[in-house]
C-alpha cells in the first residue's frame, strides 16, 4: 500500500493565489521529500524535511512536518502559471534502506 | 553535471519481445533506483542498488523482469518477454548517500508494448 496520501487529489486556482497541498503517511519516517512532475517529464525534487524539522522554506514553497499526526503540507506561495504541475510526496522510512515511497500526487492547475 | 541519463526515450515493441532499458546515474552517487510509472498504479518502486549490490527487489513485479548494475555508472532494466500491462514509463533515480538524502531523477523512458 502506499506510504503516503495526497490531498486534494487535484487543485486549480487563479494565478497569485497560494497552493496547499497534503500528505499523510503511515510509518515512522527519516525525512519527507516533495518532488513536481511536468506532464510527460521526470520528477524535480523540491524540498526535503527531516523527522527532527518542523518547517522548511526555499523560495515560494513553504514544508512542514507534524510526525505526530504523520502529516506534511507543501504550500506554494503566489502561484504562477508555471507552476502547473503534479506534485508527490515521498517518505523515506526507517529500517527501509533509503527506498522512497511515494504517494499518488496532487495535479495542480495554476490558470492565468 | 549532465544528471541522470536513460535511454531510450522512447520504445514500442511487440508483444513476446525483449526489451532493455539503460541508465547512467550521477557520478559519484552510491544508490541506484528502478520506478514504473502507470495510471492506475502511480510510481512503483522495481528495485534499488547501493554500491552496485541489488539491496530490495520486491517491488519486481514477476520473474521476466531483472535489473543489473555491472558498475558504478550503468544499469540495465530488462523485460523479457514483454507483455502489453508493461506499458508505462520507466524511471531511473541516483542518490549520494548523506547527507543529502535526494533522488534525482532521469527523463524516463515511454515503453508501450503492442
Amino acid at each position: 500500500s502506499q506510504q503516503g496520501e495526497e490531498d486534494p487529489q487535484a487543485l486549480s486556482i487563479q494565478e497569485g493565489e497560494n497552493a496547499t497541498m497534503n500528505c499523510s503517511y503511515k510509518t515512522s519516517i527519516n525525512n519527507l521529500q516533495w518532488y513536481r512532475q511536468n506532464s510527460g517529464r521526470g520528477l524535480v525534487h523540491l524540498i526535503l524535511i527531516r523527522s527532527n524539522e518542523r518547517e522548511k522554506h526555499s523560495g515560494r514553497l513553504r514544508v512542514t512536518l507534524d510526525t505526530s499526526k504523520k502529516s506534511s503540507s507543501l504550500l506554494i506561495t503566489a502561484s504562477r502559471a508555471a507552476d502547473t504541475a503534479s506534485y508527490f510526496c515521498a517518505t523515506d522510512a526507517n529500517n527501509q534502506g533509503g527506498k522512497l515511497i511515494f504517494g499518488q500526487g496532487t495535479e495542480l492547475s495554476v490558470k492565468p | 553535471d549532465a544528471g541522470v541519463i536513460q535511454s531510450p526515450r522512447h520504445e514500442v515493441t511487440e508483444m513476446g519481445q525483449e526489451v532493455t532499458l539503460r541508465c547512467k546515474p550521477i557520478s559519484g552517487h552510491n544508490s541506484l533506483f528502478w520506478y514504473r510509472q502507470t495510471m492506475m498504479r502511480g510510481l512503483e518502486l522495481l528495485i534499488y542498488f547501493n554500491n552496485n549490490v541489488p539491496i530490495d527487489d520486491s517491488g519486481m513485479p514477476e520473474d521476466r523482469f531483472s535489473a543489473k548494475m555491472p558498475n558504478a555508472s550503468f544499469s540495465t532494466l530488462k523485460i523479457q518477454p514483454s507483455e502489453p500491462r508493461d506499458s508505462a514509463v520507466y524511471f531511473c533515480a541516483s542518490r549520494e548517500d548523506r547527507p543529502t538524502d535526494t533522488q534525482y531523477f532521469g527523463p524516463g523512458t515511454r515503453l508501450t508494448v503492442l
